[in-house]
């Protein structure tokens, strides 16, 4: 059964800084991986996703990596904003069917203005 | 753009009390998910269909059921509420089952004393 683990479980920076998200997973065999945005009394947003043939995707100040080899991905945030203040969800699809999806805990961002 | 609605948003139930949540979509998908957040836990698979009149269990199914007699519209059930499903309840769909194209609700924080 896949796991997915997210480090660290809580964040908590100044406005403008970069910053970096792990996300690591146990079985290597996926077909995919997304990061979602979760915002207080709201659904998942889904961000990037990044085919298992892909190494990264990049849309704005976000950057996602995956390495399938080590069983890790990254979300990268550059510049950070004080709307970028929200829980970041990854979850990765390892086939099988509509129960495919596993999701990681989360990591809970505040950007400090 | 409705997308996925969900009814109700808030709930406080006693134990032993039965309630259903309601998931409407009007985008015409296929798959339907509902799943569970806990703090500490991550969003954990209930139940899913994957058309309508089909229903199957997902990673934590005891103690819930589902009906999808329309295609736009999931029931979650409970029918003798007990504490441990004090739980914020989110309904998903999508268009297929690749993993990605999920659009999520807003979800529903249930509380049962």
């Amino acid at each position: 059964k896949q796991e997915v683990t997210q480090i660290p479980a809580a964040l908590s920076v100044p406005e403008g800084e970069n910053l970096v998200l792990n996300c690591s997973f146990t079985d290597s065999a996926i077909y995919n991986l997304q990061w979602f945005r979760q915002d207080p009394g709201k659904g998942l947003t889904s961000l990037l996703l990044i085919q298992s043939s892909q190494r990264e995707q990049t849309s704005g100040r976000l950057n996602a990596s995956l390495d399938k080899s080590s069983g890790r991905s990254t979300l990268y945030i550059a510049a950070s904003q004080p709307g970028d203040s929200a829980t970041y969800l990854c979850a990765m699809y390892s086939g099988g069917g509509a129960d495919g999806l596993t999701f990681g805990k989360g990591t809970h961002l505040i950007i400090q203005p | 753009n409705a997308g996925v609605t969900q009814t109700p948003k808030f709930r406080v139930l006693k134990t032993g009390q039965s309630m259903t949540l309601l998931c409407a979509q009007d985008m015409n998908h296929e798959y339907m998910y509902w799943y569970r957040q806990d703090p500490g836990m991550g969003l954990r698979l209930i139940h899913y269909s994957v058309g309508e009149g089909t229903t199957a269990k997902g990673e934590v199914p005891d103690g819930y059921n589902v009906s999808r007699l329309k295609k736009q519209n999931f029931l979650l059930g409970l029918e003798s509420a007990a504490p441990s499903q004090t739980s914020v309840y989110f309904c998903a769909s999508s268009l297929w089952t690749r993993g990605d194209g999920y659009t999520f609700g807003s979800g529903t924080r249930l509380t049962v004393v």
